[in-house]
């Protein structure tokens, strides 16, 4: 069955970084575009970035658009997010999602939390 | 980009009927397919309407999904409600600007 599996969270100072993984498992991976969505505490869900099945194309939300960066191993079934200069409004659960026909979701992990806090 | 504006909260007594609407502020709902998240307490989101009104496989079929070109909105309707069905519903839509737009989402709740 397919798994999808994010660590890398924990807390970061106003301005630093953090890299989040997402290993995947149950599925041909490098067959498949990916995502990652977040979820600030206690809010709705938010799109941040998605990677073509071969890392051809990376789109971002406008939000985090120079800030974060998306990219993937193929070779170890590994999704990842690379998050800079981060600010306390980046605080969420971060989940990461695969694609189906494009356009939507079929797939999620369980999260991990990314803190954002001095 | 659109956005998707749902309601905040919606409640109804079990055994009922409930439908949440998504309302899509430009540009067509029928131009890219609408999905629909549920989100129960602590868990990940799980899809419940596929493509404006598919059914995922272990999704009963009290669960629908419909689109509205005259009101420009998408709905999910839950009938014969459950309890176990009180969690947080979004909807979701594909912006050909390469950008993956989820509504506000609406608290279900059932009592």
């Amino acid at each position: 069955q397919v798994q999808l599996v994010e660590s890398g969270g924990g807390v970061v100072q106003p301005g630093g970084s953090l890299r989040l993984s997402c290993a995947a498992s149950g599925f041909t991976f490098s067959s498949y575009g990916m995502h990652w969505v977040r979820q600030a505490p206690g809010k709705g869900l938010e799109w941040v970035a998605f990677i073509r099945y071969d890392g051809s194309n990376k789109y971002y939300a406008d939000s985090v658009k120079g800030r974060f960066t998306i990219s993937r191993d193929n070779s170890k079934n590994t999704l990842y997010l690379q998050m800079n200069s981060l600010r306390a409004e980046d605080t969420a659960v971060y989940y990461c999602a695969k694609e189906v026909h494009y356009e939507h979701f079929d797939y999620w992990g369980q999260g991990t939390l990314v803190t954002v806090s001095s | 980009n659109f956005m998707l504006t749902q309601p905040h909260s919606v409640s109804e007594s079990p055994g009922k009927t409930v439908t949440i609407s998504c309302t899509r502020s430009s540009g067509s709902i029928a131009s890219n397919y609408v999905q629909w998240y549920q989100q129960r307490p602590g868990s990940s989101p799980t899809t419940v309407i596929y493509e404006d009104n598919q059914r995922p496989s272990g999704v009963p079929d009290r669960f629908s999904g419909s689109i509205d070109s005259s009101s420009n909105s998408a709905s999910l309707t839950i009938s014969g409600l459950k309890t176990e069905d009180e969690a947080d519903y979004y909807c979701q839509s594909y912006d050909s600007s390469n950008a993956w737009v989820f509504g506000g989402g609406t608290k279900l709740t059932v009592l």
